[in-house]
């Protein structure tokens, strides 16, 4: 089965610093990687994923990825946050659920990114 | 459209009371999901349901029964729940359901559940 762990459960940083929220995946089959992020009070907004390709990955918000197979790690990069940044964090592996050929997301615990003034 | 939409926003039942939450989308997604999410925690995957017949129920108590009336609705009908069943109800699509695939999952903004 896959897992998913995410290193650091909150990440304080002041604003326009670099931030790097650590995700390492388990599994023994290729992999599809996602990062959501959760602002308080609304459902998850998906970041940026890794299908296959080119090991570094952009997303939104000026938000990166990079794939490393070697290490089974997937950590999100943003050299400059802001104030609106402060949210949830979750990484996210595609697992297949037996024989019926339907995905479900595996998810780490999330990590709290707080953006201090 | 390219948003999954639920409602209601927020709901508060008693442990007697039967209600029901709604999910929609119109992006020709034929796999939708229902999730629980408590405070500080990942989602946890309830029910999967795929080209409209439930393809996952993950151990969830009989309280919660899913239906699924067409490709564009979910819904989850809620009776004599617990006060620990309280919390965020997520909603979710895909293009298809299959593990082989991508399989990039939009969220709805979720129904905030209090159960008294």
């Amino acid at each position: 089965a896959q897992s998913v762990t995410q290193l650091d459960s909150q990440v304080p940083v002041f604003e326009e610093a670099p931030v790097e929220l650590r995700c390492n995946y388990s599994s023994s089959v290729s992999v599809y990687l996602f990062w959501y992020v959760q602002y308080p009070n609304q459902g998850l907004q998906l970041l940026l994923k890794y299908l296959s390709g080119s090991t570094l990955v952009k997303g939104i918000n000026g938000f990166e990825a990079e794939f490393n197979k070697s290490q089974t790690s997937f950590h999100l990069r943003k050299p400059s946050v802001h104030i609106s940044d402060t949210a949830e964090y979750f990484c996210a592996v595609n697992q297949v659920v037996g024989s019926s050929n339907t995905g479900k997301l595996i998810f780490g615990q999330g990590t709290t990114l707080q953006v201090k003034p | 459209d390219t948003e999954v939409t639920q409602t209601p926003k927020h709901l508060v039942m008693g442990m007697t009371n039967k209600k029901s939450l709604k999910c929609e989308q119109h992006m020709g997604h034929r796999a939708m999901y229902w999730y629980k999410q408590k405070a500080k925690k990942p989602p946890e995957l309830m029910f999967v349901y795929s080209y409209e017949k439930l393809s996952i129920n993950e151990s969830v108590p009989s309280r919660f029964s899913p239906e699924c009336p067409n490709s564009s609705l979910l819904n989850l009908h809620l009776h004599a729940l617990q006060p620990e069943d309280s919390a965020l109800y997520l909603c979710a699509s895909s293009p298809t359901p299959s593990g082989g695939s991508s399989n990039e999952q939009f969220f709805g903004p979720g129904t905030r559940l209090t159960v008294l």
